[in-house]
């Protein structure tokens, strides 16, 4: 059974900085694309970043690029999402999603709430 | 363009038919079958209903179906059901440089 699990989140103050961790597994991990999604509260939901199955390719919306990084450990068959200098408006919940090619997201996780305040 | 554009609210009866419009341009729906709708209950995470405007994954009752013309893509329920009663968003690969997918703003399923 495919299984994704998000941590890491919680309250940082604006300006701080957050790293969200997912824990994949009941697949071949290293053989997929992997996406993080962000919905703010009461809100849609808005693509953010995705990494190439090897890691060799990465790419971020450019409304968040030079704060975020994300990166994976195929050893560890893990995703990570690196925030940085946050702000209010990066209140939401991460979600973590396989995938399966052609932006098809077959699978996604519970959900992590990041809530930046002071 | 910050999202596609879908209608904020749709309603039906059960055992009706309704449909949700997602529009966007040709650098994204117009130029691409990457079209995917998702369900969302309050508080859970999305479920992939269509991909590929218009495949459905295993499991997914064949109720649900996609299509597209133009610039628009739209998912069709039919036989509604209480259970249909969620949150609908669509995406979109787009070659638009700022972003690699693009959602819809989402819409509100209410089944009377």
């Amino acid at each position: 059974e495919v299984q994704l699990v998000e941590s890491g989140g919680g309250l940082v103050q604006p300006g701080g900085s957050l790293r969200l961790s997912c824990a994949a597994s009941g697949f071949t991990f290293s053989n997929y694309w992997m996406t993080w999604v962000r919905q703010a509260p009461g809100k849609g939901l808005k693509w953010v970043a995705h990494i190439k199955g090897d890691g060799s390719q990465k790419s971020y919306v450019d409304s968040l690029k030079g704060r975020l990084t994300i990166s994976r450990d195929n050893a560890k068959n893990s995703l990570y999402l690196q925030m940085d200098s946050l702000r209010a408006d990066d209140t939401a919940v991460y979600y973590c999603v396989r995938d399966m090619g052609y932006y098809r997201f077959d699978y996604w996780g519970q959900g992590a709430l990041v809530t930046v305040s002071s | 363009q910050s999202a596609l554009t879908q209608p904020a609210s749709v309603s039906g009866s059960p055992g009706q038919s309704i449909t949700i419009s997602c529009t966007g341009t040709s650098s994204d729906v117009g130029a691409y079958d990457y079209v995917s709708w998702y369900q969302q209950y309050p508080g859970k995470a999305p479920k992939l209903m269509i991909y590929a405007v218009t495949n459905r994954p295993s499991g997914v009752s064949s109720r649900f179906s996609g299509s597209k013309s133009g610039n628009t893509a739209s998912l069709t329920i039919s036989g509604l059901q209480a259970e249909d009663e969620a949150d609908y968003y669509c995406t979109s690969f787009t070659s638009d440089t700022t972003r690699e997918a693009i959602f819809g703003g989402g819409t509100r399923l209410t089944v009377l």
